[in-house]
């Protein structure tokens, strides 16, 4: 099991560029969630998927985009690149179905950096 | 929405010695809350975790402890060691089919004096 699989590990990026940050999971979850992480700071959630084809806001999402087209894949996408985007990009997967519970696990992030 | 204040924001202890984090959340209906450590440059990792139906839970040198009541949790490192140094959160959730979102504290920086 590789568990979350983000891709790439860093990347800069113009102003006003475009890129989608990859997130694979083999764990078979059905949740898969994409956090910021600011320098110094905690983690802020921008999407989440609830299962293949569902996708709902965060706390942060504007700026953003996600979609959820397998179980495994939970792409997010950045428009319009601008410096406040500078951060640590996390992905991260969990199981809920009734009384079952896999907590969250977290990929190896992706620092992006916009100047 | 939730809300998860943790305290302090940095805490230094002689090795050895325990430390204590500690957080409080808003949302009465919470029941599921998770510690994650954040090694530099690394992953959050979860390193123990607590529902709200137990008060306690320990594996080996960390411990948490849930009052409800006060809506309030902790996280307890005993016999502190070099490798404990790392930021620490806390997070709190509804665990419940469909409605699965982490809220996480602003976390803890743990500095393990030698």
């Amino acid at each position: 099991n590789a568990g979350v699989t983000q891709t790439p590990k860093f990347r800069i990026l113009k102003i006003g560029q475009s890129m989608t940050l990859q997130c694979a999971q083999d764990m078979n979850h059905n949740y898969m969630y994409w956090y910021r992480q600011d320098p110094g700071m905690g983690l802020k959630l921008i999407y989440y998927s609830v299962g293949a084809g569902i996708t709902d806001k965060g706390e942060v999402p504007n700026g953003y985009n996600v979609s959820r087209s397998t179980t495994e894949d939970f792409p997010l996408r950045l428009e319009l690149a601008a410096p406040s985007q500078t951060s640590v990009y996390f992905c991260a997967s969990s199981y809920t179905s009734g009384t079952q519970y896999q907590p969250q696990h977290f990929g190896d992030g992706t620092r992006l950096s916009i100047l | 929405g939730e809300n998860v204040e943790q305290h302090p924001s940095t805490l230094s202890v002689q090795e050895g010695d325990s430390a204590v984090i500690k957080c409080t959340y808003s949302d009465s209906a919470s029941n599921y809350f998770p510690w994650y450590k954040q090694e530099l440059g690394k992953r959050p990792q979860l390193i123990i975790d607590i529902r709200s139906n137990v008060g306690e839970k320990k594996d080996q040198r960390i411990a948490v402890t849930l009052n409800k009541t006060a809506k309030h949790f902790s996280l307890h490192i005993t016999e502190t060691q070099p490798e404990d140094s790392a930021v620490y959160f806390c997070a709190a959730s509804i665990v419940d089919f469909g409605n699965e979102k982490l809220t996480f504290g602003t976390g803890t920086r743990l500095t393990i004096i030698p």
